[in-house]
């Protein structure tokens, strides 16, 4: 059984540039979801994806969108970067309809937006 | 406006010896509250959960306890391995198939042996 995997681990972006970040959901989920984690602070959920479609969102403007494609991999793009965007992205995978407890997590891509 | 706080940023602990990790919330519709572990260079990794119709849960070494009504859940490790050593999070949901947590900023536990 495969774990949750994301690419690249590193990343250096200038403002204005775009960015996008890929996950590979652990073996037999269908539900990823992507988290923002800024230093110092826990992770803040951006959005959820399920079935290939947006299945809730938090609090992040327009310009972050995401994807998830029939094999349930996913990625996060955002366009318009800000220095205040960069931080640790984390994705989460798990099977929808179980409990919250079984989200498996990623290590991380971590941003930096010069 | 932080929902979910962990006021102490960071706990030293000598190993053999009872860690408690403190958590508070402010939304009271918060009925389900996770905590998560992560060490470094690695994804935040699921360790205990409690649903708000308990005030208790224990597996093994952990147990989390919840006082619904100071809207405060605390962590217990009992006892504390050098292992332990790590950022924990606690995170809570309105609902437990939601898919929006609420994480707090995160506690280091530092185990000392």
């Amino acid at each position: 059984e495969t774990g949750v995997t994301q690419s690249p681990t590193h990343l250096i972006k200038t403002r204005g540039q775009q960015v996008t970040l890929r996950c590979s959901s652990q073996s037999g989920h269908n539900t990823v979801s992507w988290y923002q984690q800024a230093l110092g602070q826990g992770p803040q959920f951006i959005f959820q994806y399920y079935r290939e479609e947006e299945n809730g969102r938090g609090n992040f403007p327009p310009r972050f969108s995401g994807l998830q494609f029939p094999n349930y991999s996913s990625e996060l793009n955002v366009n318009a970067l800000e220095l205040d965007d960069s931080a640790l992205y984390l994705c989460a995978s798990s099977f929808q309809g179980t409990s919250t407890d079984t989200q498996y997590f990623g290590p991380g891509t971590r941003l930096t937006v010069l | 406006d932080q929902q979910v706080k962990q006021n102490s940023p960071s706990l030293s602990v000598q190993e053999g010896r009872i860690s408690i990790l403190n958590c508070d919330y402010t939304n009271s519709m918060f009925d389900y509250f996770l905590w998560y572990k992560k060490y470094p260079a690695e994804g935040p990794t699921f360790l205990i959960s409690i649903s708000s119709i308990k005030d208790k849960n224990e597996d093994g070494r952990f147990t989390v306890f919840l006082n619904k009504s100071a809207k405060h859940l605390s962590l217990h490790i009992v006892p504390s391995q050098p292992g332990d050593s790590a950022v924990y999070f606690c995170a809570a949901s309105v609902e437990d198939y939601g898919q929006n947590f609420v994480f707090g900023p995160g506690t280091r536990l530092s185990v000392l042996p």
